[in-house]
């Protein structure tokens, strides 16, 4: 049962433009919700997170939106850059007691065109 | 750079062999948290620990253990291996028990032939 879903493999923009990625979860009890990029041979890299208490949250080029009714929250890149071509994952977390852990959507491969 | 080392980067062992992995987290962090990446998935929470103490459980097997050793370094051994075992391994610390910002390794990348 994926709890966290990222249901576009792959997305190809044109530089300049915006990326739009999307990300679906199911679990009501998830509360902070994170965007991670990686680029090949190397980890994952934190870009950028929101609580469930905001709807939006701001950084630069990225804003990650987050609709609670409907269980949805995207991340938004404006303008894209050709360096911005990483796969990007969707994360979410849920309180249990002290500890945390993150369940990862399957990620995003986005590409920008020069 | 994030700060955290896994070792090694790559390994290729036969199926019925115990490998072991270590990560050394970003200075100062006291959390460790073991994800496996398997082909085309996300990442699979596996294990977390805090300061020497195991804190959360995920998707782990029975046939792979982890520690957390004084020095806060981490090892994540995986015994009896089987093909379906081939997958990149991460190792991510943070300065607290949640997740926020968590830092990640380069992950090592395990093929049981």
């Amino acid at each position: 049962d994926q709890q966290v879903k990222q249901n576009s493999p792959s997305l190809s923009v044109q530089e300049g433009r915006i990326s739009i990625l999307n990300c679906d979860y199911t679990n009501s009890m998830f509360d902070y919700f994170l965007w991670y990029k990686k680029y090949p041979a190397e980890g994952p890299t934190f870009l950028i997170s929101i609580s469930s208490i905001k709807d939006k949250n701001e950084d630069g080029r990225f804003t990650v939106f987050l609709n609670k009714s409907a269980k949805h929250l995207s991340l938004h890149i404006v303008p894209s850059q050709p360096g911005d071509s990483a796969v990007y994952f969707c994360a979410a977390s849920a309180s249990s007691g002290s500890a945390r852990q993150l369940t990862f959507g399957s990620g995003t491969q986005l590409t920008v065109l020069p | 750079d994030s700060g955290v080392t896994q070792t090694p980067k790559h390994l290729i062992t036969a199926t019925g062999q115990r490998v072991t992995l270590r990560c050394s987290p970003r200075s100062g962090d006291l959390s460790v948290y073991w994800y496996q990446q398997s082909l085309d998935q996300g990442l699979q929470f596996l294990i977390q620990y805090y300061n020497g103490e195991e804190r959360a459980k995920g998707n782990i097997l029975e046939r792979f253990s982890a520690q957390q050793f004084p020095d806060l370094h981490s090892e994540l051994n995986l015994s009896s291996l089987e093909l379906g075992d081939s997958a990149l391994y991460f190792c991510a610390s943070s300065s607290i028990p949640g997740h926020v910002g968590a830092f990640f390794g380069q992950g090592t990348r395990l093929t049981v032939v």
